[in-house]
């Protein structure tokens, strides 16, 4: 039973353009939501989250929108740039317990 | 700054051999994971450690060991290796919540 589902396995997106990944999520009891950034042959970094009371959270280029009633969580990245071209992972966190559950990922890649 | 490292980078398994993969951090954290990455699946938690003498099961321990040495390392052994072992490994660590873990580069291990 994935807890946390990314239903896109990839994106094309022109350089410039948004990019908008979805995930979605069961449980209701996670408390923070996160997305991982991986380039090939390295591990995943941290790029954004968000707390379970917020419903957006900005960083640069970099924008996390969630929606509790719809167990949907969203990430824009405007605007959209070659170094982009990367898999990402939505993933959620329960305090408690402090482990991430991480979602199949998205493949971007970002055309110049 | 080496944050998480792993050994080895690459390795090659005849089924029914056995390996231990190694894991070391040193940005003084509490936690620290492993993970396993298979195409579309995500990263699948194998085990945890909580803290320093503590060891739980994740997703996915079928086959594994570990074990948390000390607070800086935390090993991965498969005693008999299978072919649905054939995957890329990730070893975590972290403390925080908002800001999720800090992965290594990965072990990327074939059975054959």
């Amino acid at each position: 039973d994935q807890q946390v589902k990314q239903n896109s396995p990839s994106l094309s997106v022109q350089e410039g353009r948004i990019s908008i990944l979805n995930c979605d999520y069961t449980n209701s009891m996670f408390d923070y939501f996160l997305w991982y950034k991986k380039y090939p042959a390295e591990g995943p970094t941290f790029l954004i989250s968000i707390s379970s009371i917020k419903d957006k959270n900005e960083d640069g280029r970099f924008t996390v929108f969630l929606n509790k009633s719809a167990k949907h969580l969203s990430l824009h990245i405007v605007p959209s740039q070659p170094g982009d071209s990367a898999v990402y992972f939505c993933a959620a966190l329960k305090a408690a317990g402090n482990k991430l559950t991480f979602g199949g990922g998205t493949r971007v890649l970002v055309k110049p | 700054n080496a944050g998480v490292t792993q050994t080895p980078k690459f390795q090659v398994l005849k089924t029914g051999q056995s390996m231990t993969l190694q894991c070391a951090q040193d940005m003084n954290h509490n936690s620290m994971y492993w993970y396993r990455q298979d195409p579309g699946m995500g990263l699948r938690l194998i085990y945890y450690s909580a803290s320093e003498g503590t060891t739980d099961k994740g997703e996915v321990p079928n086959g594994y060991n570990v074990s948390r040495l000390n607070k800086r390392e935390f090993s991965l052994r498969l005693e008999s290796a299978a072919p649905s072992q054939t995957s890329v490994y990730f070893c975590a660590s972290g403390d925080g919540q908002y800001y999720g873990y800090t992965f290594g580069s990965g072990t990327r291990l074939t059975v054959v």
